[in-house]
């Protein structure tokens, strides 16, 4: 298994800022992906991460609103631009060692409050 | 990508043994069924995959009829701390993107 950690685990934000969830992976992993979950709810993919190259975005997520980096195997951000309390939400990180391997690890997620 | 259902809720008892049942009709040749666990504050935990028949592990077993519509995931005798969300997805296992989450089933432990 692989050990996921988020940066930070919870915030508060003022509308029409920015945020950057952190996500670090204990060991390499070829995949990783970003989600986001109203609290009650399922999880809904915002983007897959790719390293070295442009996210892959799900079909209402914009590169503008929710930029992704990916430098290396072991580390991802998500930034969440321009707030409004609409994303508030749990933003999940999540890895898998290959894109045939479907055991995800997840992270324990940042919980946002945007006001 | 296969649409699953699943019943959003059930409630059990301690050392009962519980059954989920998922159904994904539209399932594809190249699909495998992937289930996750999901507690409160926290992110979902792969607990088991197959593609038929039945597949064991140290947390459960998960059913598949020859026909994969349906996938049923069993419980050994549960404890309080098995209450938790169970995310039943299905997906091209090469594809990776096997993790399209459903509604999930809410399963609720009593003593």
């Amino acid at each position: 298994s692989a050990v996921i950690s988020q940066k930070p685990s919870r915030d508060i934000c003022q509308r029409g800022t920015s945020l950057t969830i952190q996500c670090q992976v204990d060991s390499q992993v070829t995949m990783m992906f970003w989600y986001r979950q109203q609290p009650g709810q399922s999880l809904t993919l915002i983007a897959t991460a790719n390293q070295g190259s442009e996210a892959t975005y799900e079909s209402g997520f914009v590169i503008d609103k929710f930029p992704i980096s990916r430098p290396n195997l072991t580390f991802s951000t998500l930034t969440v631009s321009n707030m409004s309390p609409e994303d508030s939400s749990i933003y999940l990180c999540s890895g898998a060692r290959a894109s045939w391997n479907t055991e995800a690890f997840f992270g324990q997620g940042t919980r946002l409050t945007v006001v | 990508l296969a649409k699953t259902t699943q019943p959003i809720s059930m409630d059990s008892y301690e050392g009962q043994e519980v059954n989920i049942t998922c159904s994904h009709n539209n399932i594809a040749t190249n699909d495998y069924i992937t289930w996750y666990q999901q507690f409160p504050s926290q992110g979902p935990r792969f607990i088991i995959q197959g593609y038929k028949t039945k597949v064991t592990n140290e947390v459960a077993s998960l059913f598949i009829p020859a026909d994969r519509k349906s996938s049923t995931l069993s419980l050994p005798r549960v404890s309080l701390s098995d209450t938790a969300v169970y995310y039943c997805l299905v997906g091209d296992r090469g594809a990776g993107n096997m993790l399209t989450f459903g509604g999930g089933t809410r399963l609720m432990v009593k003593p």
